[in-house]
């Protein structure tokens, strides 16, 4: 989508190496997101940012950090990859207001093997 | 447990029909959010409302507060229009909580 980049856009990793995921944007939003999608499941948010250093936990934050050093990157990172962590990673921002106004990158596939 | 609620789960038309999708949630929510998700799996915001209608083309969003649903219209649908719709429903401000979507095929 424009303004907001994901990379990779896949990735195939072996089960306890480490793995950043980005999430770039050029719309200077000041909320970023990530979340994951899994058959069965809605999206579930993992870690959000509020503004540079400043993040959140999610739902499903065990096992993810993040970072956020600028306006415009937000990294994901899983420490030591698990099996259980194969999905479809999505980042996303909003302007104003906490989960109000979403646009979405579109998508990493990241398999564990 | 999911507090968002999606019917159908699958849903087939042929061109032309006039398409409902439903969202149901369990308690008081400050504003609800309408998202497609296309087949290469990009996704796109729709609506986002907190009361009343919203309409964009060929797009109807409406929501009732009292009965805790929300529909998502199609009219004169067209194959371009199969994705998934997901809803999402955020409560007090600060959990966004999504539905396990609708996947929706038209056909010519």
């Amino acid at each position: 989508d424009a303004g907001i980049t994901q990379s990779p856009r896949h990735k195939v990793t072996e089960t306890g190496t480490p793995v950043t995921l980005r999430c770039h944007q050029t719309e200077n939003h000041r909320y970023m997101y990530w979340y994951r999608q899994d058959p069965g499941h809605g999206l579930r948010l993992i870690h959000y940012s509020y503004g540079v250093k400043d993040t959140d936990k999610g739902e499903v934050s065990d096992g993810y950090s993040v970072s956020r050093s600028k306006t415009e990157d937000f990294l994901l990172t899983l420490e030591s990859a698990t099996s259980s962590q194969t999905s479809v990673y999505f980042c996303a921002i909003s302007e104003e207001r906490r989960f109000y106004g979403y646009t979405f990158g579109s998508g990493t596939r990241l398999t564990v093997v | 447990k999911n507090e968002v609620e999606q019917s159908p789960q699958n849903l087939t038309a042929q061109e032309g029909e006039f398409i409902t999708i439903n969202c149901s949630y369990s308690v008081g929510i400050s504003a609800l959010h309408w998202l497609q998700q296309h087949p290469g799996g990009g996704i796109v915001s729709l609506f986002m409302l907190s009361s009343g209608k919203k309409k964009h083309g060929r797009l109807i969003a409406t929501i009732n507060i009292q009965e805790k649903h929300s529909s998502l219209h199609i009219t004169a649908s067209h194959p371009r229009d199969s994705a998934v719709y997901i809803c999402a429903a955020l409560y007090n401000t600060d959990k966004l909580i999504f539905g396990t979507g609708t996947r929706l095929q038209v056909f010519p």
